[in-house]
């Protein structure tokens, strides 16, 4: 596909699931990043995939998030034991390089019940 | 640390109506600056950007300036249309790292 592409759209979940989102970026895009936006917030950053490696994860709230990249493509954000308070957004952004311009995905909507 | 501050809305003008959203910034170092817009079920696209102290961005009719002395960026229209409708997200990016701060965002509504 042309643009970043985020799976599921909408994912509900009960308290304490465990839920993967998938983000797959531009092709040959380099730089891949991860964002959650709250109702009525900015997007607040998670963490930056530079190729296959976590560059900056200090986005990251706690360690029930994870976020893997194994192939520099692909990437997966993952929550553990997961919380109403994680309902948001999840937004995915890649770029060619880092600091050149990120394009976003359409985001997964993320209620947990 | 890094901030970005709005005026919050939501905006209300008619068509051909002048547009300012302000935005102010707190960084250390020399960010980048951006204005996003999110259309109505759309995802975030980049609107226009300025990388340094006195540059102006510019596009689809949108202008801001980078003002390094009042640390903002404020985005300007001369005549807005129906189709501005929107969310506008100002942002920044610290020194290099690609990495965006946002603001919280300003919705505009403009009515024909």
């Amino acid at each position: 596909g042309a643009g970043v592409s985020q799976t599921p759209s909408n994912k509900v979940t009960e308290k304490g699931k465990y839920v993967e989102l998938r983000c797959d970026p531009i092709s040959g895009h380099t730089a891949l990043y991860w964002y959650r936006q709250s109702l009525g917030q900015g997007p607040e950053f998670l963490i930056y995939f530079q190729g296959t490696g976590a560059a900056d994860d200090s986005g990251l709230p706690n360690d029930r998030f994870f976020a893997v990249r194994p192939e520099g493509s692909v990437s997966t954000l993952k929550i553990q034991r997961t919380e109403r308070g994680d309902s948001a957004v999840y937004l995915c952004a890649s770029s060619f390089r880092q600091n050149t311009e990120a394009f976003f995905g359409q985001g997964t909507r993320l209620t947990v019940v | 640390g890094n901030s970005v501050t709005q005026m919050e809305g939501p905006v209300t003008l008619s068509e051909e109506a002048f547009l300012t959203i302000n935005c102010t910034y707190t960084a250390t170092g020399y960010p980048s600056l951006f204005w996003y817009v999110q259309y109505p079920g759309e995802g975030l696209q980049l609107l226009l950007k300025a990388t340094k102290a006195d540059d102006k961005g510019s596009n689809k009719g949108f202008e801001a300036t980078y003002r390094k002395e009042t640390t903002s960026f404020h985005l300007e229209k001369g005549s807005v249309q129906v189709s501005d409708s929107a969310v506008y997200f100002c942002a920044l990016s610290p020194s290099n790292t690609g990495k965006l701060i946002f603001g919280q965002g300003t919705t505009l509504q403009v009515k024909p």
